[in-house]
């Protein structure tokens, strides 16, 4: 089946710790994104990527980082200089930029 | 940034209920997205609108992309328990390259059931 993969499905990071949430995608989309969602909040862009080896930061990228060395993932790195990481995060995937973008099941992030 | 006002916030259904939610912006919009998101879920595309004045329907769900290009609306017809969730609007602003192709969500609305 074709579709976006986010793992862990639950994660918990220590103080000081950085951790790494996956996205992986089989549906060939070039454009790939990862959005944080918080109670009674809509969905705020973090990075976005266009293409390979290509990504832009989104509205809130301070404390996140992102690699796209493969056009089937995209994973996000929430570090430790993000001071409020608990968070509902999402990953999306369109067939290019400025198409329809389409969701992974998304990790939910927790402090320890 | 910009801003999507999508309302109402919450709503109660009772099944068989017609029910309705808009959203609206000061921006023009190239591209209206209505998506659906079940607790623990990532959302689900519904309905996605391109043009001015688009009408367009998915089973018991229609969308209309406003002639103004600024605003939206879905209409969910005879509502069914698995309707509850949470609907959120998107939109694309006009033009391509760089950020001008990303999307815009409203705060979403959630559907309950009424007790």
């Amino acid at each position: 089946d074709g579709g976006i993969t986010q793992s862990p499905k639950y994660l918990f990071r220590k103080e000081g710790q950085n951790v790494t949430l996956s996205c992986e995608q089989n549906l060939n989309h070039d454009a790939m994104y990862w959005y944080r969602q918080d109670p009674g909040q809509g969905l705020r862009l973090i990075y976005y990527s266009q293409i390979v080896n290509d990504f832009q930061k989104g509205d809130i990228a301070e404390g996140y980082s992102v690699s796209r060395e493969k056009k089937e993932s995209f994973p996000l790195t929430v570090t430790s200089a993000q001071k409020n990481p608990t968070a509902f995060y999402l990953c999306a995937s369109s067939i290019w930029e400025g198409q329809p973008q389409h969701f992974g099941d998304g990790t939910r992030l927790s402090i320890l | 940034g910009q801003q999507l006002n999508q309302s109402p916030q919450s709503m109660f259904i009772q099944e068989g209920e017609d029910v309705s939610m808009n959203c609206t912006s000061s921006s023009i919009f190239n591209t209206w997205l209505w998506y659906k998101q079940d607790p623990g879920e990532g959302p689900v595309l519904l309905i996605a609108l391109y043009k001015a004045g688009e009408l367009t329907s998915n089973g018991r769900l229609t969308a209309q992309f406003g002639i103004t290009r600024k605003d939206s609306f879905l209409n969910i017809s005879a509502s069914i328990p698995s309707d509850v969730g949470i609907y959120f609007c998107a939109g694309q602003l006009s033009g391509y390259g760089g950020s001008q192709g990303n999307l815009i969500f409203g705060k979403g609305t959630k559907l309950s059931v009424k007790p």
